[in-house]
């Protein structure tokens, strides 16, 4: 079965500052994607990074990096320079590309607040 | 971008009615839909999986008949929420899954639906 570990339940970040958000995984897949996904208070699930099991780099999105570490089952978010719009949940999500027919399953979330 | 859209995006109903929430991709082809269910501060709970032709497949713990879900299209899916009770009260997101794609992030989710129930 696969499991997703959020232990951070709330953050807070100066403005400008740098995160992390923890993540880790359980799976017993070969092939897996990770995702985070930003959730503000209006509800819908913006998408925000994505890392294949089989990546060697680390995945960059413009502010947003992932930090994989495979063998320690971790998938940390990192965001760079925080912004007042950066207030939101935060989610990490695993799917299995085999055996799970396409499904997300979700942690329990982060709630980050950026202060000014 | 890929769009999915979700109707209606509010809803407050009376106890013992139905309700249906349709969830559409609107410029992709989707075999595959999710339906999540979300309370207040928590996560999204997977509830099933929407195969366009044949039946849903819903996770443990999720009533079928409760939740009755059709996947009539490779474009629209609905939930149909029968003889809702406050405690069904929640959010309510689809995702469609691009046809063909089981790679990257080919995944995309609607906007939700909150559904209040008297």
């Amino acid at each position: 079965a696969q499991k997703i570990t959020q232990t951070q339940p709330g953050m807070f970040v100066q403005e400008k500052e740098a995160v992390t958000l923890d993540c880790t995984y359980d799976t017993s897949d070969q092939s897996y994607g990770l995702f985070w996904y930003k959730q503000p208070s209006s509800g819908e699930m913006i998408f925000l990074i994505y890392q294949g099991s089989y990546d060697e780099q680390n995945a960059t999105e413009g502010r947003y990096s992932l930090n994989f570490q495979k063998a320690r089952k971790s998938a940390n978010l990192v965001i760079s320079a925080s912004q007042l719009g950066d207030s939101a949940m935060y989610f990490c999500a695993m799917r299995g590309i085999y055996n799970q027919g396409g499904k997300l399953i979700f942690g329990q979330g982060t709630e980050l607040s950026v202060k000014p | 971008g890929a769009v999915v859209s979700q109707h209606p995006s509010r809803v407050i109903c009376k106890s013992g009615t139905s309700v249906k929430i349709e969830c559409r991709s609107l410029d992709f082809q989707a075999t595959t839909m999710f339906w999540y269910r979300q309370f207040p501060k928590q996560s999204l709970m997977l509830m099933a999986t929407s195969n366009e032709g044949s039946k849903a497949t819903y996770e443990q713990g999720v009533e079928k008949d409760k939740f009755l879900i059709n996947h009539a299209s490779l474009t629209l899916s609905t939930l149909t929420v029968t003889s809702a009770h406050p405690e069904d009260s929640s959010f309510y997101i689809c995702s469609a899954l691009r046809t063909g794609s089981l790679y990257y992030n080919e995944q995309f989710f609607g906007p939700g639906t909150r559904l209040t129930v008297l």
